[in-house]
């Protein structure tokens, strides 16, 4: 069972469009969560991250939204270039047990 | 500064075979996990070091995997013996810090290693 639900699967978007993905958790304890982002052939690298007690966090183009008592969160991708086509994670962290449950990836191509 | 290193980048190995993969993480880095892919699934937590020791290994999905880090530097997960199932993505990551022990400092990744079992 996926303790962290990620949608879409798969999302493609224009050049300068905003880039939406969606994550949910059911486990009310994590409290860290972080995005990851995966280009072809590397490992996952920190995005940006948010901890519950914030509902937004901007880093340039890139925007987390929290609604802790949806318990959903989402990472918005603001003027989306194709250099941004890669695998978004987003993952919760319960910094107790200190190890990061991934959802299953979002595939973002950019085309021009 | 040096990534974190993984070897080899690709492996197929035949069912029954033992493959050893290889992490070097970031000098100086006393945390190294272990994490994997299989078939494009979430990315799962499989073990997590501090220095020599296994602080947690709740993710390993069986005794066929054996995880070392002599020394506290580089660390190796051996697959024996390999199974279909085990074809995956294999990531090793390290931080200096994890979280249980203060501040919290990012985990880097490795580029993986992509272990095909036939």
């Amino acid at each position: 069972q996926q303790q962290v639900k990620q949608s879409p699967q798969s999302l493609i978007v224009q050049k300068g469009g905003i880039s939406i993905i969606n994550c949910a958790y059911e486990n009310t304890a994590f409290d860290y969560f972080p995005w990851y982002q995966q280009f072809p052939g590397k490992g996952p690298a920190l995005l940006i991250a948010i901890r519950p007690d914030v509902s937004e966090k901007k880093e340039g183009r890139f925007t987390i939204s929290f609604n802790k008592s949806a318990k959903q969160f989402s990472l918005h991708i603001m003027d989306s270039q194709p250099g941004d086509s890669a695998t978004y994670f987003c993952a919760a962290i319960k910094t107790s047990y200190d190890k990061v449950i991934f959802g299953p990836g979002t595939s973002l191509s950019v085309i021009p | 500064e040096a990534g974190v290193t993984q070897f080899p980048s690709h492996s197929v190995i035949e069912k029954g075979q033992t493959v050893t993969l290889r992490c070097d993480p970031i000098s100086g880095h006393d945390n190294l996990y272990w994490y994997r892919r299989v078939m494009g699934k979430e990315i799962k937590f499989l073990l997590h070091f501090v220095k020599e020791s296994k602080q947690d290994e709740s993710g390993m999905p069986n005794n066929r995997f054996l995880a070392e880090r002599t020394g506290g530097t580089y660390s190796t997960l051996k697959v024996q013996p390999a199974e279909l199932e085990d074809s995956g993505v294999y990531f090793c990551a390290s931080s200096q810090r994890a979280f249980g022990q203060g501040s919290h400092s990012p985990l880097h990744f490795g580029n993986g290693t992509r272990l095909t079992v036939t």
